[in-house]
């Protein structure tokens, strides 16, 4: 059974960077045939997609975060990360980290973090 | 990025049928797309539910119950999830999802579904 867990800070400052690492257990990121995902939901919104990554590095960003955003994998710890940089409190949310099929299905989620940026 | 429209809320009761739309913009066929839905409850994330592209080409998550399924209405270029004999355990958000062709992915906003 796959397993995600998002980890990092609950708070960050305006104007700082919110990085984020979600490990994967049950499966390894390295072995192909799916994509890596993050995605967000703002208090009381709807979801949000952030951007994936293949374990070859190859990443697709959604186009309103994407100058602020990377992705990024590290297989040998088999987990994926998050950087958004010169957040502001509209990037106040809970992470989310997912596997993505190559049919397109987000089949395995993390249980989230919430991530407030406040001074 | 496109906008998929839901309905903010809908509401049947139990033993009922719930539809919810998935409405596409015009310059989107969505005979060309996998309309994907999710279900998410209070404090959960999503739970993946089914694509549906065609009665010939679909898929239903694991676990997932028969009486969820997808459709599509070519004239009102929507997806739809049909929820039937719905259950209390059922009152959730959903969400539907497409994977325009520049390989970016869209949320619809979602409906919430109260079971009355």
């Amino acid at each position: 059974q796959v397993q995600l867990q998002e980890s990092g800070p609950g708070l960050v400052k305006p104007s700082q960077t919110l990085s984020l690492t979600c490990t994967v257990s049950g499966g390894s990121i390295s072995s192909g045939g799916h994509y890596w995902s993050w995605v967000r939901q703002h208090p009381g919104k709807g979801l949000e997609w952030i951007g994936y990554i293949y374990y070859s590095g190859s990443t697709y960003y959604n186009p309103s975060l994407k100058s602020r955003l990377t992705i990024s994998v590290d297989t040998s710890k088999n987990q994926l990360s998050l950087k958004l940089t010169s957040v502001t409190a509209a990037d106040t949310a809970v992470y989310y980290c997912a596997r993505v099929g190559l049919t397109g299905t987000f089949d395995y989620w993390g249980q989230g973090t919430l991530v407030t940026v406040s001074s | 990025q496109p906008v998929l429209t839901q309905p903010p809320s809908s509401s049947a009761s139990p033993g009922e049928s719930a539809r919810l739309t998935c409405t596409l913009p015009s310059d989107i066929n969505v005979g060309n797309y996998n309309i994907y839905w999710y279900q998410q409850k209070p404090g959960s994330p999503p739970r993946y539910l089914l694509y549906y592209y065609s009665d010939s080409y679909k898929g239903q998550g694991s676990g997932v119950p028969s009486r969820f399924s997808g459709s599509k209405d070519a004239s009102a270029n929507t997806g739809i999830l049909l929820i039937s004999g719905l259950q209390s355990e059922d009152e959730a958000d959903y969400y539907c999802v497409i994977w325009p062709s520049n390989a970016h992915v869209v949320f619809g906003g979602g409906t919430k579904l109260t079971v009355l």
